[in-house]
């Protein structure tokens, strides 16, 4: 089966800028996490969702980034107004509820803010 | 704060040989602990976790090992192979989280040389 999708794989932005980035994760999988990777660094937990409701939001830096999931499974994360600092990969995962340790990745998508 | 250190970012071993990937960790709410391994331009992929009831999970050529009361644990692949090259990633979840949340640390990059 497919694994967890993620469009676009890169993504160019001024400054200033919305971006939108998708994920689709597998399908039957109620958990849905958002990760961000700065360079050098590991992923950094940004949102997690169970079906359409957003449980955890904690890990968002600032009231630029939403995060939705409106039918339980594609979600989108929104970044408005880009930030120099924005520039990582941002990871999605999905996983089975009982087994939510284990989380499947998409292959990420790349924003640089320019 | 990094609550999950990897304090070494890279490691060089032969083939065939044994590579040990360490990580230690400060929060003693950690209760479940995962290895992922990633390829450039990928998403992590899962290779390992261990609960802390255990002190030793084996799979195959992978073995991880749980020290809690140093707060340690390490990854132990033999015999190392080519295809093993990649970054490590140590992550960790917190007792009772039924959120899944992980906590990554900064990746070993790990080289095998013929």
């Amino acid at each position: 089966g497919a694994g967890v999708s993620q469009s676009p794989r890169y993504k160019v932005a001024k400054r200033g800028q919305d971006v939108a980035l998708r994920c689709d994760p597998i399908s039957g999988h109620v958990s849905l996490f958002w990760y961000q990777q700065a360079l050098g660094q590991g992923p950094e937990f940004l949102t997690y969702f169970q079906n359409e409701a957003q449980l955890d939001k904690s890990g968002l830096p600032s009231d630029r980034f939403f995060a939705e999931r409106p039918e339980g499974s594609v979600s989108t994360l929104k970044i408005q107004r880009t930030q120099q600092e924005d520039s990582a990969v941002y990871l999605c995962a999905s996983s089975l509820i009982r087994t939510h340790h284990e989380q499947y990745f998409g292959p990420g998508t790349r924003l640089t803010v320019t | 704060d990094q609550q999950v250190k990897q304090n070494s970012p890279s490691l060089s071993v032969q083939e065939g040989r044994i590579s040990i990937l360490n990580c230690d960790y400060t929060n003693s709410m950690f209760d479940y602990f995962l290895w992922y391994k990633k390829y450039p331009a990928e998403g992590p992929t899962f290779l390992i976790s261990i609960s802390s009831i255990k002190d030793k999970n084996e799979d195959g050529r992978f073995t991880v090992f749980l020290n809690k009361s140093a707060k340690h644990l390490s990854l132990h692949i033999v015999p190392s192979q080519p295809g093993d090259s990649a970054v490590y990633f140590c992550a960790a979840s917190e007792r009772g989280s039924t959120l899944g949340r992980l906590y990554f640390g900064r990746g070993t990059q790990l080289t095998v040389w013929p």
